[in-house]
């Protein structure tokens, strides 16, 4: 399976444990993003990677929150501190690098990581 | 400001066409996305649109957009109980950057 991949695939923590995702892009591609999706909700942005530097962060992604992609591969997701509210599937996506005015880079999303706070 | 809207819920007879709807905020998206998501799956890109396109076949599906009025659509021809799922609408600036997802509809088919 040459897909992005995420683990584990559901986590159960209690409120306040630290808690750690890890998303496999696929191989060739130089773009990693984490999104958030609550019930009854879309997924909502986090943060995106270009290669190991991380580009751009939402508001969603308090000080708990921390994300990297050290080698530029896969990447991880750490909440520290876990409340109820971040109960919720963690998204990841990837994409390739294509230039030109009319290029188009579909992102790719794995099977997400389910989490539940007691 | 980001702001995708649409309806939460279409409930629609098997056979039938299957039309969902979407407002946008950000006349400066590039794309417009329709994804599919269907219970314990990932998400599935369905089908998109370029800003300068008004509308997109692919094979049942039609995308229809309204860009002075910021609408976008859905049609599913000869809804199947396969198309039973939550689709989102989602609007992206460039291909490089964060996708902003509406809420999702969620399909019901009745035989």
């Amino acid at each position: 399976d040459t897909g992005v991949s995420q683990n584990p695939r559901h986590k159960i923590t209690k409120r306040g444990q630290n808690v750690t995702f890890r998303c496999d892009p696929i191989s060739e591609h130089n773009r990693l993003y984490w999104y958030r999706q609550t019930l009854g909700q879309g997924p909502e942005f986090l943060t995106y990677f270009q290669n190991e530097a991380q580009l751009e962060k939402s508001r969603l992604l308090s000080d708990r929150f921390s994300a990297e992609r050290p080698k530029g591969s896969f990447s991880t997701l750490e909440i520290q501190r876990t409340e109820q509210g971040d109960s919720a599937m963690y998204l990841c996506a990837s994409s390739a690098e294509f230039s030109g005015a009319s290029s188009y880079n579909e992102q790719f999303f794995g099977p997400g990581t389910r989490l539940t706070v007691l | 400001g980001e702001d995708v809207e649409q309806s939460l819920f279409l409930s629609v007879r098997e056979g039938d066409s299957s039309v969902i709807n979407c407002t946008y905020t950000d006349s400066s998206s590039t794309y417009l996305y329709w994804y599919k998501q269907e219970p314990g799956a990932g998400l599935q890109l369905l089908t998109y649109i370029f800003s300068n396109m008004d509308m997109k076949q692919d094979q049942r599906l039609t995308v229809l957009l309204n860009k002075k009025d910021k609408h976008l659509s859905l049609r599913i021809a000869d809804t199947q109980t396969g198309d039973s799922a939550i689709y989102f609408c989602a609007e992206v600036y460039s291909s490089a950057s964060k996708i902003i997802f509406g809420s999702g509809t969620r399909l019901s088919i009745r035989p």
